[in-house]
């Protein structure tokens, strides 16, 4: 069964420069997540999509970030403009319900890692 | 707001010493508890989850404790190896089904 695909793997870009990435979930998982991992931090949960809605989008900076997952499967997460403290790895995860962490069924990708310079 | 610590931030041992890795949380209501392996450059593989009601979880090589009462959880993992290495991060899942991570420990197996 194939895992969480994302991409690109690595961005490099200048502050106040855009960028977009890229996650394709697990065939079938209804509940999507994009975490924000700084260096030397826990992930940090950005936004939690159910399908195609937003559940949980508390800790996305709206200002600059934006996701979507139109047709409830792959899910875009753009920066713009970006800043320095934006330079982090973001991680994609998906799960067959949303209580997919209480049974440890969730799943990771391998992470977009972006630098900002 | 739970604030998950993980100490120490890094450390180092000689191959086949037992490894004992800490995770504190500072609220006692959480349904579960998760230990996670990250390699470098790569996501978060699931080691051990641990129900609110249960002490301790065992797969292979590595044994988890909670002891809910005191906020800890304890990630042994016996024998290591160089493949061991790793950056290992505990995470409570709380009453909206979020996990709270901690910032991990790093650790080096030398052989």
């Amino acid at each position: 069964e194939a895992g969480v695909a994302q991409s690109p793997r690595y961005k490099i870009i200048e502050k106040r420069q855009s960028v977009a990435f890229w996650c394709n979930p697990i065939s079938g998982h209804a509940t999507l997540y994009w975490y924000q991992q700084i260096l030397g931090q826990g992930p940090k949960l950005l936004i939690q999509f159910q399908n195609n809605g937003v559940v949980d989008d508390s800790q996305l900076p709206k200002d600059r970030f934006s996701a979507e997952r139109l047709k409830g499967v792959d899910s875009t997460l753009k920066i713009q403009p970006a800043k320095l403290e934006d330079s982090a790895v973001y991680l994609c995860a998906s799960s067959l319900e949303p209580t997919g962490a209480l049974t440890g069924e969730l799943f990771f990708g391998e992470g977009s890692r972006l630098t900002v310079l | 707001k739970q604030e998950v610590t993980q100490i120490p931030a890094a450390l180092s041992v000689p191959e086949g010493e037992n490894l004992v890795l800490n995770c504190s949380f500072t609220d006692s209501a959480i349904y579960n508890l998760q230990w996670f392996r990250q390699d470098p450059g790569k996501g978060l593989t699931s080691l051990l989850l641990i129900q609110s009601s249960q002490r301790e979880q065992t797969s292979g090589r590595l044994n988890a404790s909670l002891d809910k009462s005191s906020g800890r959880s304890t990630l042994y993992i016996a024998a290591s190896q160089p493949g061991d290495s790793a950056t290992y991060l505990c995470a409570v899942i709380i009453g909206d089904y979020k996990l709270s991570f901690g910032a991990g420990t790093t650790v080096t197996v030398r052989a």
